[in-house]
């Protein structure tokens, strides 16, 4: 059974701190992502990582950055948190197939309040 | 880049009533579709997908289908129960390293 967690379940943080989210999965995935979730706006693709080491923007990257040093941790850092990041943060992962990246698995979510 | 539209973004039906959620996609080079299913305070998790050599996929209650030229795919649950309400999201990607886009999701009532 695929299982995907995430440090925290709630943060709150100050405007112009430094956040750490970070998630591990234990089924070998290569492939991780992070998304926002927003009321009305669904899941947005922040960044993903095909791989140790490797990073790709997604949809909305501006103010985030992330790091993968080992295959099954993935980290979101907010550089400066802003109030506008307020949000559901959701990590997934997932195994590659031979034609697709392979079925999402998500985490439980970390909800972050940036006061 | 691939745009995901999603209809209705809320649905309340009777419980043993059909629920239908239509998705169109922008890209028509997309071929993979997967439905995720949210219920309240829990995680996303697969329902159900489908690929672009298939026009119908069915697993009980649940069914999508994919219209290519239309470009657009559903969600059709039958005999609704109480516990399939939640938020469900469609989403499309192209084959191969192609992260999904998803729709903005439909909140689902089964009214009992």
């Amino acid at each position: 059974d695929v299982k995907v967690t995430q440090s925290s379940r709630y943060l709150v943080k100050r405007t112009g701190e430094k956040v750490f989210l970070e998630c591990v999965q234990d089924m070998d995935h290569e492939n991780m992502f992070w998304y926002r979730q927003d009321p009305g706006l669904g899941l947005r693709l922040i960044y993903f990582s095909y791989d140790v080491k490797m990073k790709e923007k997604g949809d909305i990257p501006e103010g985030y950055s992330v790091s993968r040093e080992k295959k099954e941790r993935f980290s979101l850092i907010l550089e400066s948190a802003s109030t506008n990041q307020t949000s559901m943060y959701l990590c997934a992962s997932s195994k590659p197939s031979a034609v697709t990246l392979g079925t999402q698995y998500f985490g439980p979510g970390t909800r972050l309040l940036v006061l | 880049g691939e745009n995901v539209e999603q209809h209705p973004s809320t649905l309340s039906v009777q419980e043993g009533d059909s629920a239908v959620i239509k998705c169109t996609y922008s890209d028509s080079a997309s071929n993979y579709f997967p439905w995720y299913k949210q219920e309240l305070g829990k995680r996303p998790q697969l329902i159900i997908d489908i690929r672009s050599n298939v026009g119908e996929k069915k697993d009980q209650r649940i069914a999508v289908t994919l219209n290519k030229t239309a470009k657009h795919f559903s969600l059709h649950i039958t005999e609704t129960q109480p516990e399939d309400s939640a938020v469900y999201f469609c989403a499309a990607s192209l084959t191969g390293n192609t992260p999904l886009v998803f729709g903005k999701g439909t909140r689902l009532s089964v009214i009992a």
